[in-house]
């Protein structure tokens, strides 16, 4: 019955690794987001997707990357992790005005 | 641009205590607001919310009402529960759809 699920929930790596986030939403939802929140919770959006379209891309560099193989999933692929990634990255969908957000995963980056 | 500005935390009360969440917001138009919640450990979900002025956004008994004159949209409840300890989000939908969430305010309850 999970709206938004993300795997992993814990995810630590080691500087210059590629690593991979998966967002499933079975809301039926057009649109999915992807979020990063800072060890002060400040929430800042990265990337949105509307039926597989990139819509919102803010300046995030271009070690990360975005993936939507279908209107249900929105995958964040990263390259050549770096110390300052570390942080929690939330997906989030909508079909309206209200977002509905996954559970997080944390991003440990040593 | 569009901005969302809430007070900073952490706030902290007493169980039973009256709250206020301050929020202002610079935006062009009638944007729709939003007030998110985010318990330990957990995403960000709905607490309420006011599409139009002078609109009342209520939930879990927290209210917050569209005040456009001012351009705020302050949370209020009349008495807090330990289980109301959470970070809390002010948000605005512009009118290109773009969702701006404010900085969050940290709410600690003591019991």
């Amino acid at each position: 019955d999970t709206a938004v699920s993300q795997t992993p929930k814990y995810l630590v790596t080691q500087m210059g690794n590629d690593k991979s986030i998966k967002c499933e939403q079975n809301l039926g939802h057009d649109t999915m987001y992807w979020y990063k929140q800072d060890s002060k919770k400040f929430l800042k959006i990265m990337f949105s997707y509307n039926n597989k379209e990139l819509i919102i891309n803010e300046t995030v560099p271009n070690r990360f990357s975005p993936k939507s193989p279908d209107k249900a999933h929105l995958n964040l692929h990263i390259n050549s992790l770096e110390l300052g990634d570390s942080a929690v990255y939330f997906c989030a969908s909508s079909r309206w005005d209200e977002q509905f957000f996954g559970p997080g995963t944390r991003l440990t980056v040593l | 641009g569009d901005s969302v500005t809430q007070m900073e935390g952490p706030v902290t009360l007493s169980e039973e205590a009256f709250l206020t969440i301050n929020c202002t917001y610079t935006a062009t138009g009638y944007p729709s607001l939003f007030w998110y919640v985010q318990y330990p450990g957990e995403g960000l979900q709905l607490l309420l919310k006011a599409t139009k002025a002078d609109d009342k956004g209520s939930n879990k008994g927290f209210e917050a009402t569209y005040r456009k004159e001012t351009t705020s949209f302050h949370l209020e409840k009349g008495s807090v529960q330990v289980s109301d300890s959470a970070v809390y989000f002010c948000a605005l939908m512009n009118r290109d759809d773009k969702i701006i969430f404010g900085k969050g305010t940290r709410l600690h309850i003591l019991p």
